[in-house]
């Protein structure tokens, strides 16, 4: 069974408009959020973080809104650019002793000039 | 500073046979992952080191998959042997701290099992 969900296998979004990629859980014991961005061939990078204690954060063009109730996380990015084509994961954290991320399954985003 | 170090990039082996992958974390870094993501998936953790103990390895099937750290500073991953199902990329990440916090992600060993 899937924990973690992102439903858009793919997304195509105009340069200099926004991007909205979804992510949803259903384990409520998840309490720390992260956006991962990978390029082929590379390994993922860390993209923004938010907290179980939050529902918005920001880090320049890039924010991430978090709906507890709804277990729903959404990652704004505004204006896109054509840079910011690549799969985005969003990753979750449960806390415990062990800290390994679980991953959603990626949305490739592609910005078309 | 340098980034998380993994060898080989790429493998190719036949099914039964064995396979090794190597992983050298950013340096003062407690805590080493490894991931396996198969092909249109998100990364699965299957092991998480803290220095050179083992914190979790639900994951790991362990038949046929062993991870080690000697001295707590690099870390090998074994196969053997190894099924058409173990097709994936490799990816190694280790951050700083255990707990919550960003995690540092190697390039990843691209196995294709044949």
């Amino acid at each position: 069974d899937q924990q973690v969900k992102q439903n858009s296998p793919s997304l195509s979004v105009q340069e200099g408009r926004i991007s909205i990629l979804n992510c949803d859980y259903t384990n409520s014991m998840f309490d720390y959020f992260l956006w991962y961005k990978k390029y082929p061939a590379e390994g993922p990078t860390f993209l923004i973080s938010i907290s179980s204690i939050k529902d918005k954060n920001e880090d320049g063009r890039f924010t991430v809104f978090l709906n507890k109730s709804a277990k729903h996380l959404s990652l704004h990015i505004v204006p896109s650019q054509p840079g910011d084509s690549a799969v985005y994961f969003c990753a979750l954290y449960s806390g415990g002793g062990a800290d390994g991320l679980t991953f959603g399954k990626g949305t490739h985003l592609i910005i078309q000039p | 500073e340098a980034g998380v170090a993994q060898s080989p990039r790429y493998k190719i082996i036949e099914k039964r046979q064995s396979v090794a992958f190597w992983c050298n974390p950013i340096s003062g870094h407690a805590t080493l992952y490894w991931y396996q993501q198969i092909l249109g998936q998100g990364p699965k953790l299957l092991i998480q080191f803290q220095n050179n103990g083992v914190v979790d390895d639900s994951q790991l099937p362990k038949d046929r998959f062993s991870a080690e750290r000697l001295k707590g500073v690099d870390s090998t991953l074994k196969i053997q042997p190894a099924k058409l199902e173990d097709s994936a990329v490799y990816l190694c990440a280790s951050s700083p701290l255990a707990g919550v916090g960003e995690q540092f992600f190697g390039p990843g060993t691209r196995l294709t099992v044949l």
